[in-house]
């Protein structure tokens, strides 16, 4: 059973400070993977996606990937109270078009 | 452009009722994907359609559950004779390129 690992929080962050948000997946075959927001009560959007090990930046967003240890996390620079919400890594395998999802991470900015 | 859309945005039904849940990708996107959400719970896998072919099905819970898609662009989900437990909300997603984007769902809800 592929597993995808999140600590599902919630984690609270001063606003300004960065947020770290961590997940670990079980499958050595997972090629790509994606990390997506989602607001109460709103579908999942896309922030994210990295495929290859190391980081990968845009904007206030980092995606980190280390294949080897099967971690990947995303960073959140100069955190907003706009950036509370549950936070969603998904992987993919090769050859296989199906995401399979951790249950998330809880993100709250504190003012 | 348009994004990914969903109808109805919420459905009440009775239980033993069938209900069709219908998802329009976003134009030229050829993968289509349907994923459910349970109070709570992760985002759970349903099937995957490649055109208008279904190559992987596995995660359609029972047999009461069943998807097509006609002319590589809307697909319909159909659950006959529904359950309590089919209650969640039912998300579309489309892709082009491998990253998937997110309808904003159909809440179902079996009384």
């Amino acid at each position: 059973q592929k597993e995808v690992e999140q600590n599902s929080g919630p984690l609270s962050v001063p606003e300004g400070a960065i947020a770290s948000l961590n997940c670990t997946y079980s499958d050595r075959g997972s090629q790509s993977f994606f990390w997506y927001r989602q607001y109460s009560g709103k579908s999942p959007e896309l922030i994210m996606f990295i495929y290859s090990n190391g980081d990968k930046e845009d904007g206030r967003f980092t995606a980190q990937l280390n294949k080897a240890s099967q971690y990947v996390s995303l960073l959140i620079r100069d955190s907003q109270p706009s950036d509370s919400a549950t936070y969603l890594c998904a992987v993919r395998d090769f050859g296989n078009e199906k995401l399979t999802f951790g249950t998330g991470t809880r993100l709250t900015i504190i003012p | 452009g348009a994004g990914v859309s969903q109808s109805p945005s919420n459905k009440v039904t009775e239980k033993g009722k069938d209900v069709e849940l219908r998802c329009d990708p976003i134009s030229g996107h050829t993968a289509l994907y349907w994923y459910r959400q349970s109070l709570g719970q992760g985002l759970e896998f349903l099937i995957y359609f490649q055109g208008n072919s279904a190559p992987d099905k596995s995660g359609l819970p029972s047999d009461r559950f069943s998807a097509e898609r006609t002319g590589g662009s809307v697909s319909t989900l159909t659950i006959q004779r529904t359950q309590q437990e089919d209650s969640a909300v039912y998300l579309c997603a489309s892709s082009s390129e491998g990253e998937q984007y997110f309808g904003p769902g159909t809440r179902l809800t079996v009384t």
